[in-house]
């Protein structure tokens, strides 16, 4: 069984410029999750679907971050413009249904620098 | 105080040996518990869920203290494989299923 895919793998942008992440999670696994994670740190999440709906985005800095999961499946993380901060790694990860005890899949996740 | 703490580390253990290292917790009401386990520059891949009556997976034993609000690990007879970040993980049930992640802590195993 694939698991979650991520691309790219990783990122080098200017401040200012969009960038923008995909995620194609496990075949049937309705809950997708958006992590930021920073180097020593445990992942953040930023936005979690139930299907194609965002259930909790109270952590996405809905000023320059936006995300979308169009038919329920793959989704993207977009941020525009980007700054210094935003360098980090982008994990994204599934699970077949959000209940607490549900194990996360992670994918390789996207390493962003932002110079 | 943050709401999931843990000891950054690292860990520095001779292979062979046995360690643990804790996670504390806030949320009284916080009802299930995990390890991760993260490579250098690798994603976090679940270890073990972490049940009242604690439970063991080989050479891994978690365990969930309630009333002290804690969880631990402890890894027996380590491996050089064991080399690892470990993030604790907690569900506060309250926060409509958002996992909570520790900083995670470091373990380095020598020869």
């Amino acid at each position: 069984e694939a698991g979650v895919v991520q691309s790219p793998r990783y990122k080098i942008i200017e401040k200012k410029q969009p960038v923008a992440f995909w995620c194609n999670p496990i075949s049937g696994h309705n809950t997708l999750y958006w992590y930021r994670q920073n180097l020593g740190q445990g992942p953040e999440l930023l936005i979690r679907y139930e299907n194609e709906e965002a259930v909790d985005d109270s952590q996405l800095p809905k000023d320059r971050f936006s995300a979308e999961r169009l038919k329920g499946v793959d989704s993207t993380l977009k941020i525009q413009p980007a700054e210094l901060g935003d360098s980090a790694v982008y994990l994204c990860a599934s699970s077949p249904q959000n209940t607490y005890q549900e194990t996360q899949y992670f994918g390789p996740g996207t390493r962003l620098l932002v110079l | 105080r943050k709401e999931v703490e843990q000891d950054p580390g690292p860990f520095n253990v001779p292979e062979g040996a046995t360690v643990a290292f804790n996670c504390t917790y806030s949320n009284s009401a916080s009802q299930s518990f995990f390890w991760y386990r993260q490579d250098c520059r690798k994603e976090p891949k679940l270890l073990m869920s972490v049940y009242s009556s604690g439970n063991e997976d080989g050479r891994f034993t978690a365990q969930l203290n309630r009333a002290s609000q804690y969880i631990s690990l402890l890894i027996r007879d380590s491996k050089l494989s064991d080399s690892a970040t470990y993030l604790c993980v907690v569900n506060p049930v309250d926060s409509n299923y958002q996992l909570i992640w520790g900083a995670g802590t470091k373990l380095i195993i020598k020869p």
